[in-house]
Formats: structure tokens, C-alpha cells, sequence
């Protein structure tokens, strides 16, 4: 167990320009969950996927965002013409069915100048 | 929608002393979980304590415990003997359906805690 895995942690990138983050979750969780966190809150509900299925996502999610999970593994997010009100930790987690919590990554901060 | 209130955005508490973080939540909903995350500085959040709603008996880990007050929807967490380590932000959780469901959690906006030396 190596734990979720984030990349990258640390993204800046210039306003209009688009960023992808990666997400490798605990190998046996089929559960993968994607949330947005701003300074000073708790995190926020982005998506949910159950093995490479999409299905949930939150209004949040404008259509300048985009994740996948091909082949219910590793998982991707995406957002297009970045805006600075796109700047947050976008954590990433996973969990295995029949289990109460989640096992979180460390995240990855994304600053949009 | 559920929320989480987290009244208290910071706390300090002298190290081995005891220290207690609120939270109350909206539910319509009878069946659901209330959890107790910690994210320490620049690291990712781990869970410090489950309660499961249809559990009268409060939930303890170690130092760490709460007080489930279903009626009046509130679910503090009491941290004994604080240590340096506990130094982190708290979140409170909610979570609704038993556990093959996919339901999100929804977070509160944390508790900062500072242990002082």
C-alpha cells in the first residue's frame, strides 16, 4: 500500500493556459473521488468515479473541466482556459467498496497568474 | 443539502492539556456517518475518528474522541493529553447511506489548532 499518489504537487501557470493533474490511487479502491479545496475551507466535491465510470459530478465542475479514468486505474483532471478563481489544492481520493473513509493524497496546489 | 458548521476557525490549546472542537450538521437523513479528518501543514488529511449515526456509544480512538449528540446534531471532538503533533487543521465530515453507496462527504471550513509548548 504506497498510498495515493499526486502529480504534480506544486502547478502555476498563466491565466488562460491548460494544466492536468494526475491521480494514482490505492491499487485494490475501485472508489475515486476528486475535491477542491480554497484557502481557508474545507474541501469541495468535484467528481466521483466507481472503476473507470464517471457517476457524479458536481456543479462545480464547469465545462472547462474534464477528468477521466480509462480503464479504472489512474485518473486524470483536467481544466481548459485556466482563471484565477481556478486556484486551489485539488485533493484526490480513493476508497474500496464496503469502506467507510477515504484515503486521501497530498494534493496538487494549482496557482493561475 | 447537508452542511457542516465548524464555529470555531481557531483554537489553542498548552500542550498535554485538553482541548474540544465543535461541529454541527443539517441532515434530514437517519442514516449516515460523521468523521473527524486532520490535515497537518503541506500534508495530506488522515482520519482521526469515525461515528456511525445509529451508534448511541461515542467513538474513541486513543486521545482523540467524540460526543455525538444526534438530536441536536452535534459532533465535537476532544482531543486529551494534546501533543505538538496535533498541530493541524480539523475538519468535520458528513457522509450519508451505508458504505457500498458512493455518496460524497461534505466537509466543514476546519478548526486550526495550535499547540503551544
Amino acid at each position: 500500500d504506497t498510498g495515493v499518489s499526486q502529480n504534480p504537487r506544486h502547478k502555476i501557470t498563466k491565466r488562460g493556459q491548460n494544466v492536468t493533474f494526475r491521480c494514482d490511487p490505492i491499487s485494490e479502491h475501485n472508489r475515486l473521488y476528486w475535491y477542491r479545496q480554497t484557502l481557508g475551507q474545507g474541501p469541495e466535491f468535484l467528481t466521483y468515479f466507481q472503476n473507470e465510470a464517471q457517476l457524479e459530478k458536481s456543479r462545480l465542475l464547469s465545462d472547462r473541466f474534464s477528468a477521466e479514468r480509462p480503464k479504472g486505474s489512474f485518473s486524470t483532471l483536467e481544466i481548459q482556459r485556466t482563471e484565477q478563481g481556478d486556484s486551489a489544492m485539488y485533493l484526490c481520493a480513493s476508497r474500496k467498496g464496503g469502506y467507510y473513509g477515504y484515503t486521501f493524497g497530498s494534493g496538487t496546489r494549482l496557482t493561475v497568474v | 443539502a447537508q452542511t457542516v458548521t465548524q464555529s470555531q476557525p481557531e483554537m489553542s490549546v498548552q500542550e498535554a492539556e485538553t482541548v474540544t472542537l465543535s461541529c454541527t450538521y443539517d441532515t434530514s437523513e437517519s442514516d449516515y456517518y460523521l468523521f473527524w479528518y486532520k490535515q497537518p501543514p503541506s500534508r495530506q488529511m488522515i482520519l482521526v475518528i469515525r461515528q456511525e449515526a445509529y451508534k448511541q456509544q461515542n467513538a474513541t480512538e486513543n486521545r482523540f474522541s467524540v460526543n455525538f449528540q444526534k438530536a441536536a446534531k452535534s459532533f465535537s471532538l476532544k482531543i486529551s493529553d494534546s501533543q505538538l503533533g496535533d498541530a493541524a487543521m480539523y475538519f468535520c465530515a458528513y457522509r450519508s447511506g451505508p458504505p457500498a453507496n458512493f455518496n460524497k462527504f461534505y466537509f466543514g471550513s476546519g478548526t486550526k489548532l495550535n499547540v503551544k509548548p
